[in-house]
């Protein structure tokens, strides 16, 4: 059980837009830390997507957008292509009772149809 | 460019041990906290632990603490997990990861570059 929360999967069409919720406590994202997004295709590493909410490295198309409201943050993306098809991970900063931690969601699946 | 390349995975028995290294290329080592970031097998991403440029902080997940150590060799640009009192849950492919901004780890640490990863299988 993850501390960060994540649908399991969301699917679309080309061309469609889709969104992935994350939905922390007020011991992380409540807390005002910042959320980063994960893109994981299938049998690579991780790689950075998103960082700081709502910024995206070098080399990440404008297609993929990042926001954060209260105890939640989202990533959307716009005009879906079948290379977007993978999963995908939020991250933040948790500063529970048995010290620093830093946290994952779950995980989206995304299916491009 | 940056380069992380993990080693030292492979089958060990419940109770066992073993020790990963990470060999950083690319950039300035010591300037950077690093962390080992695992995934169980068709599971989703779970932080390990995360050691200070200096190696003088480390941090812990509340799952390996007691059994597991982070350490680094500033001086051969290499991170270390020595993995003790190994258990079948631990099995998993396990990332070093580098954080985006030098010092740390903080409450601002994100990952911006991965290694490929090294399986560890726990298993009698």
């Amino acid at each position: 059980q993850s501390v960060l929360t994540q649908p399991p999967s969301v699917s679309g069409a080309p061309g469609q837009r889709v969104t992935i919720s994350c939905t922390g406590s007020s011991s992380n994202i409540g807390a005002g830390y910042d959320v980063h997004w994960y893109q994981q295709l299938p049998g690579t590493a991780p790689k950075l997507l998103i960082y700081g909410n709502s910024n995206r490295p070098s080399g990440v198309p404008d297609r993929f957008s990042g926001s954060k409201s209260g105890t939640s943050a989202s990533l959307a993306i716009t005009g879906l292509q079948a290379e977007d098809e993978a999963d995908y991970y939020c991250q933040s900063y948790d500063s529970s009772l048995s010290g620093p931690h830093w946290v994952f969601g779950g995980g989206t699946k995304l299916t491009v149809l | 460019e940056v380069q992380l390349l993990e080693s030292g995975g492979g089958l060990v028995q419940p109770g066992g041990s073993l020790r990963l290294s990470c060999a950083a290329s690319g950039f300035t080592f010591s300037s950077y906290a690093m962390s080992w970031v695992r995934q169980a097998p068709g599971k989703g991403l779970e932080w390990v632990s995360a050691i200070s440029g200096s190696g003088g902080s480390t941090y812990y997940a509340d799952s390996v603490k007691g059994r597991f150590t982070i350490s680094r060799d500033n001086s051969k640009n290499t991170l270390y997990l020595q993995m003790n009192s190994l258990r079948a849950e631990d099995t998993a492919v396990y990332y070093c990861a580098k954080d985006l901004l030098g010092g740390g780890p903080g409450d601002s640490t994100l990952f911006d570059y991965w290694g490929q990863g090294t399986l560890v299988t726990v298993s009698s």
